[in-house]
């Protein structure tokens, strides 16, 4: 069964930009959760989605948005982007939503690393 | 303070022997634990949950809960150069569905 995928893998974009990000879960799982990992803050929880609702959200501002489509696949925006924002944003797909047993059965794509310059 | 602290290191501990890696959690409502491996330039992946007080064992990890003193580790034995990586440790708050993480700790395994 092929893994979660994210794309791009590398981005580069400058202040005030905005970015469109990508996440393809695994077969079967329905939901998808958003990450943040900078060295700063370290890994901080952005949002998740399942059924193509939001179903949990942290403690991000607006300029950072999300969607899933029928086929689970997930779309993470930016806008108006910070240079505080370069990080490695990772997406994570589970079978189910909530609860320890969906963190359980939860895996991380590689990651899209963004730069703003 | 932040929620859940670990000591960032750099661990360093030789071939063989045991990794002891520490978190402390501020909220006492956390009921449920995680483990994470991450390897420099990859994603995290789970390798231990724990949910009650004591020691839960899995192959070479341990990973360790003491609620009352609102302390979580996780023990490698035999340690291996392949364990060398960024070990991160999350909890799932009381007042929340999502994980919050440490700020991981680095080990390096010495051959």
């Amino acid at each position: 069964k092929a893994g979660v995928t994210q794309t791009p893998r590398y981005l580069i974009k400058t202040r005030g930009q905005q970015v469109t990000l990508s996440c393809s879960p695994i077969s079967g799982h329905r939901s998808v959760s958003w990450y943040q990992q900078t060295p700063g803050q370290g890994l901080q929880f952005l949002f998740e989605y399942f059924s193509e609702t939001q179903r949990n959200k942290g403690n991000f501002p607006g300029r950072f948005s999300g969607r899933q489509f029928s086929n689970s696949r997930s779309e993470m925006n930016v806008s108006t982007l910070e240079l505080g924002d370069s990080a490695l944003y990772l997406c994570a797909s589970s079978p189910r939503t909530s609860g320890v047993r969906s963190l359980e059965t939860q895996y991380f794509g590689p990651g899209t690393r963004l730069l703003v310059l | 303070q932040k929620e859940v602290e670990q000591n960032s290191g750099p661990l360093s501990v030789p071939e063989g022997a045991i990794a002891s890696l520490n978190c402390t959690y501020s909220d006492r409502g956390s009921q449920s634990f995680f483990w994470y491996r991450q390897y420099s330039g990859k994603s995290p992946e789970l390798i231990m949950s724990i949910y009650s007080n004591g020691d839960k064992e899995d192959g070479r990890f341990t990973a360790q809960l003491n609620k009352a003193s609102q302390y979580v580790s996780l023990l490698i034995r035999d340690s291996q150069p392949s364990d060398s990586a960024t070990y991160l440790c999350a909890s799932l708050p009381s007042s929340a569905r999502q994980l919050t993480f440490g700020s991981g700790t680095q080990l390096t395994v010495l051959p």
